[in-house]
C-alpha cells in the first residue's frame, strides 16, 4: 500500500523560505514522477510542481521562478521549496504520486494527507 | 480563474441522478485524458476517474465518467448522503506543463 506523508513547519515568516518534505512508503521514489499540490482556504486545488529522479522537473508558472523541488533517493523522499513566501501563499500542501509520463498526461494517486501552512507577517 | 471550468454547485435528493460538467480547451482536455477527484469534507482528495472513464478499485460502479471533445462530465446515479463532497475535474494542460483543474463542485444531498 502506497502512503505519502508531508512534513515541515505549520509557520513561515513573510519573505522567508518554506520547506516541505514528502515522506514515501510502499513504492520506490524512482519510478514515478512526485508533484505538490496546495489548496487556499475556501478554494481549488493549484498544481505547483512535478519532479522525476531522471531530473525532468516542470514548475507552473505562477511559481516557477521561486519553486524548486528535489529528490533523496536515499530517504526516499521527495521536497518543495518555496522562497519570498507571503500570506497568498498560506495553504495546505499535498504531496502525490504523479502518474503522468515525460509528455505529459496521466493522474495523481494517492495523495499526502496535507500540512497547513501559514504566512505571518 | 481556473483552467478548467465547473458549476459552483449541484445537489439532489437521496437516490436522484446528478451531473457535473467541465469545460476546457484544445490545449487540455481536447488533447488529454480527464481525471476527477473527490474530496470529503476535512479530507485530502482522493482519485475518483482516471483516463476519462476508469474506476480505481473501491470506486462504486454508480459513479461514471465520460469525455467529448473538450468537456467532460460525472454522473453519480443512486445518491447518497455519503456522496456530499467536493468534486474536481482535472486534466494535463499544455501551457502549464502540468494538470490544471477546475475550481471544483461542491455536492449537497438534500
Amino acid at each position: 500500500q502506497v502512503q505519502l506523508q508531508e512534513s515541515g513547519p505549520g509557520l513561515v515568516k513573510a519573505s522567508e523560505t518554506l520547506s516541505l518534505t514528502c515522506s514515501v512508503s510502499g513504492v520506490s521514489i524512482n519510478n514515478y514522477y512526485w508533484s505538490w499540490i496546495r489548496q487556499s482556504a475556501g478554494k481549488g486545488l493549484e498544481w505547483i510542481g512535478r519532479i522525476h529522479i531522471s531530473g525532468d522537473t516542470n514548475y507552473s508558472p505562477s511559481l516557477k521562478s521561486r519553486a524548486m523541488m528535489s529528490i533523496d533517493t536515499s530517504k526516499n523522499q521527495f521536497s518543495l521549496r518555496v522562497t519570498s513566501m507571503t500570506a497568498a501563499d498560506t495553504a495546505v500542501y499535498y504531496c502525490a504520486r504523479d502518474w503522468s509520463s515525460s509528455w505529459g498526461g496521466g493522474w495523481l494517486d494517492p495523495w499526502g494527507q496535507g500540512t497547513l501552512v501559514t504566512v505571518s507577517s | 480563474q481556473s483552467v478548467l471550468t465547473q458549476p459552483p454547485s449541484a445537489s439532489g435528493t437521496p437516490g436522484q441522478r446528478v451531473t457535473i460538467s467541465c469545460s476546457g480547451s484544445s490545449s487540455n482536455i481536447g488533447s488529454y485524458t480527464v481525471n476527477w477527484y473527490q474530496q470529503l469534507p476535512g479530507a485530502a482528495p482522493k482519485l475518483l476517474f482516471y483516463s476519462n472513464d476508469k474506476r480505481p478499485s473501491g470506486v462504486p460502479d454508480r459513479f461514471s465518467g465520460s469525455k467529448s471533445g473538450t468537456s467532460a462530465s460525472l454522473a453519480i446515479s443512486g445518491l447518497q448522503s455519503a456522496d456530499e463532497a467536493d468534486y474536481y475535474c482535472a486534466a494535463w494542460d499544455d501551457i502549464l506543463s502540468g494538470p490544471a483543474f477546475g475550481g471544483g463542485t461542491k455536492l449537497t444531498v438534500l
